[in-house]
């Protein structure tokens, strides 16, 4: 039930954009979006809840396709900051981490100068 | 500062003996949760807990215990370490609705 990310990297040169997708073969309750910097931890992007309802902040955006359980998450205009692991989290019962997430095997984003 | 602390950052160890993984949280988040990361898989959640004395097992369970007497702290605990238990673990806590705040990463080696 692990959900599927694509690509698993890609390399930009700054200023291009780039698109992360996540699905998932169960139904989804909510998707979050965490970028990781190599050696640190995960820090939270962006959540999207069943309903439309999405919660996040920086510069970045994301869609939630509720009837095929996918998300899409949209870096544009990218800065050299964006480089690292981009993992999305699923949910699958409703109540917000109620079953806590069960996240992708991740995205590595490579931006160049 | 809203942090979640997780000690010891760096552990060795041997084959069975003992240990625990502190975590602690300061911003009264109900759900707490247990990751693994290893090279190529992920992030892969071994416990989470919805509240204090309610706690589950995630997708890698085997070999580890919790505990959550406390809203702040939930302890990652190994019984008997093996060499298969070498990992990057983090724990992480979020209210409901919201995302996950991680700690550090605590840098496991079992030998």
């Amino acid at each position: 039930q692990q959900p599927v990310q694509s690509p698993q990297a890609v390399i930009l040169r700054e200023g291009e954009d780039a698109v992360i997708n996540c699905s998932s073969s169960k139904a989804l309750y909510s998707v979050h979006w965490y970028r990781q910097k190599h050696g640190e931890a995960p820090v939270f992007l962006m959540i999207l809840l069943k309903g439309g309802e999405q919660k996040g902040h920086e510069k970045i955006s994301a869609s939630f396709n509720e009837k095929k359980q996918q998300s899409s998450l949209y870096l544009t205009a990218s800065q050299l900051s964006y480089s690292g692991t981009y993992f999305c989290g699923t949910e699958f019962n409703s109540g917000g981490g109620a079953d806590g997430l069960t996240f992708g095997k991740g995205t590595h984003l490579i931006i160049q100068p | 500062e809203a942090q979640v602390t997780q000690n010891p950052r760096y552990l060795i160890t041997v084959t069975g003996k003992k240990l625990t993984v502190t975590c602690s949280q300061n911003m009264n988040h109900e759900y707490m949760s247990w990751y693994r990361q290893d090279p190529g898989l992920g992030l892969r959640q071994i416990y989470y807990s919805m509240n204090v004395e309610v706690t589950d097992k995630g997708d890698v369970p085997e070999g580890y215990k919790v505990s959550r007497k406390e809203k702040r702290n939930f302890p990652l605990i190994l019984e008997s370490p093996s060499p298969n238990q070498t990992s990057l673990y983090f724990c992480a806590s979020s209210l409901s609705g919201s995302g996950y705040t991680f700690g550090s990463g605590t840098r496991l080696t079992v030998v």
